[in-house]
């Protein structure tokens, strides 16, 4: 079993959709949960940190749920601009050592 | 932007050529990593370094050594490059925002290394 997993996609939405990305992890000592975005060919951005109590920046909205060791990811109102491939993160925690990264999931936001 | 470059950014070598690449960052960030991304596998840790002269090894370290002399520059060497090293290889730095906030990681552009 992979530490981190991901649906691998891809997911082909229509503008205007709403689309959800799921993750799960495998160590329940993990300290730090993070989607990053990375577009075609260039290098990982973080999109944000997910908290306990759940963190919304715009049309995103994260959600951690530790008891399951699940990560979560909405999108509302789908821009063709939001294609890209969606990454889980998970760290224990200090200095990132052993941060562990999804394989990603492709998203595809068609007019 | 957390100030990494990485060079050069496209390489194409023949097996059994070392090959070394470069990242630098200017904020003088203490932890550097250097990974590599494949198709299926995600991003997997190679080495990484927690000061300088201070490195160790990630989950894919065979074949790979780094060196660090100055807090900027962190290198990676192929020792004797192999096809199976063709990769897309990225730099990045951790930092902390704030004292207890997330340690989050910043990456460079990345190099894409083909060995024939």
């Amino acid at each position: 079993r992979k530490e981190v997993e991901q649906d691998p996609g891809p997911f082909n939405v229509p503008e205007g959709a709403t689309v959800a990305f799921n993750c799960t992890y495998s160590n329940s000592a993990s300290q730090s949960f993070f989607w990053y975005r990375q577009d075609c060919r260039k290098e990982p951005k973080l999109l944000m940190s997910v908290y306990s109590s759940g963190n919304e920046d715009g049309r995103f909205t994260a959600q951690l749920n530790r008891a399951s060791q699940y990560i979560s990811l909405l999108i509302r109102d789908s821009k063709l601009s939001d294609s890209a491939t969606y990454l889980c993160v998970v760290s224990p925690g200090t200095g990132g050592f052993k941060t562990i990264f999804g394989a990603g999931t492709r998203l595809f936001v068609k007019a | 932007d957390a100030g990494i470059t990485q060079s050069p950014r496209h390489k194409v070598t023949e097996t059994g050529t070392p090959v070394t690449l470069r990242c630098h960052q200017t904020e003088n960030h203490r932890y550097m990593y250097w990974y590599r991304q494949d198709p299926g596998h995600g991003l997997r840790l190679i080495h990484y370094s927690y000061g300088v002269k201070d490195t160790d090894k990630g989950e894919v370290s065979d074949g790979y050594s780094v060196s660090r002399s100055k807090t900027e520059d962190f290198l990676l060497t192929l020792e004797s490059a192999t096809s199976s090293q063709t990769s897309v290889y990225f730099c990045a730095i951790s930092a902390q925002g704030t004292s207890g906030s997330p340690w989050e990681q910043f990456f460079g552009p990345g190099t894409r290394l083909t060995v024939l």
